[in-house]
C-alpha cells in the first residue's frame, strides 16, 4: 500500500510569510501527526488530528496550526515565519485506535528553510 | 520540548563491529521504539517493544524495554555499511498519543 506522502518535499520562505504544508496519510488510517526536527531540538512533536479533530497538541506558539479533512488528509500552517522555524516537518499516520503504536509511519519531510 | 537522554550521542565503527546504544527517561512509557533515519528522510520502525522486560529480535537487532519503564536498550550484530545513519529511541504513553524522541545516535562504519 502507498506510504505517507507529503508535499512539496522542498520550501523556501521569507521571514513574515505563511506556509501550508500537506500530508496524505496511508489508506485507512485516521491519525496524522506532525513533528518538527531541528538540530538543536531533535524531533518535537506539534499535534495530532484524529478524525477531523485535534487530539492532543504539543508545546509550540499559536502560529503553528493545522486541520485534518474527511479523507484523513492534513495540513498544517505556520503564519509569521521566523528564521527558527527553519526545519524538517514530519507527519505520521496510524489507524489512531488502540494501544499499540506500532502502526505510525512517517514520511519523508518537507524541508522548510526561512530566510 | 522533552527530549528522552540516548547515549552515545555518535559512534564510529568497523563493518563486523556490534553496537550497543541506550536510551534513559526520567519518565514512565509503556511501548519503546527504535527508529532509524537516514539522511532527507522520515524515522523508519525497527522494533516495538510493548512490555517491560521484554526482548525483541529484528534480524541483526535486539532491543529490549528495561524493566523500570524508564530505559531501552538497542544492539546491532555484526554492522554493515547500510547501517549508517541515526537511530532514535521514542516512548509512547498512550494516554498522550504523542511520541517522545530521544537526542538520537549517530553511527557511522568504516569499511
Amino acid at each position: 500500500k502507498a506510504g505517507v506522502t507529503q508535499t512539496p518535499r522542498y520550501l523556501i520562505k521569507t521571514r513574515g510569510q505563511q506556509v501550508t504544508l500537506s500530508c496524505s496519510p496511508i489508506s485507512g488510517h485516521r491519525s496524522v501527526s506532525w513533528y518538527q526536527q531541528t538540530p538543536g531540538q531533535g524531533l518535537q512533536f506539534l499535534f495530532e488530528y484524529f478524525s477531523e479533530t485535534q487530539r492532543n497538541k504539543g508545546n509550540f506558539p499559536g502560529r503553528f496550526s493545522g486541520r485534518q479533512f474527511s479523507n484523513s488528509r492534513s495540513e498544517m500552517n505556520v503564519s509569521t515565519l521566523e528564521l527558527g522555524d527553519s526545519a524538517l516537518y514530519l507527519c505520521a499516520s496510524s489507524s489512531g485506535t488502540g494501544s499499540r503504536v506500532s502502526g505510525y509511519t512517517f514520511g519523508s519531510g518537507t524541508r522548510l528553510t526561512v530566510v | 520540548g522533552q527530549q528522552l537522554n540516548q547515549s552515545p550521542q555518535s559512534m564510529f565503527i568497523q563493518e563486523g563491529e556490534d553496537v550497543s546504544m541506550n536510551c534513559t527517561s526520567s519518565s514512565i512509557f509503556n511501548t519503546w521504539l527504535w527508529y532509524k533515519q537516514d539522511p532527507g528522510e522520515g524515522p523508519v520502525l525497527l522494533i516495538a517493544l510493548y512490555k517491560a522486560g521484554e526482548l525483541t529480535s529484528n534480524g541483526r537487532l535486539t532491543a529490549q524495554f528495561g524493566t523500570t519503564r524508564k530505559d531501552s536498550f538497542l544492539n546491532i550484530s555484526a554492522s554493515i555499511p547500510s547501517d549508517v545513519g541515526i537511530y532514535f529511541c521514542a516512548g509512547y504513553t498512550g494516554t498522550a498519543s504523542k511520541l517522545t524522541f530521544g537526542t538520537g545516535t549517530r553511527l557511522q562504519v568504516t569499511l
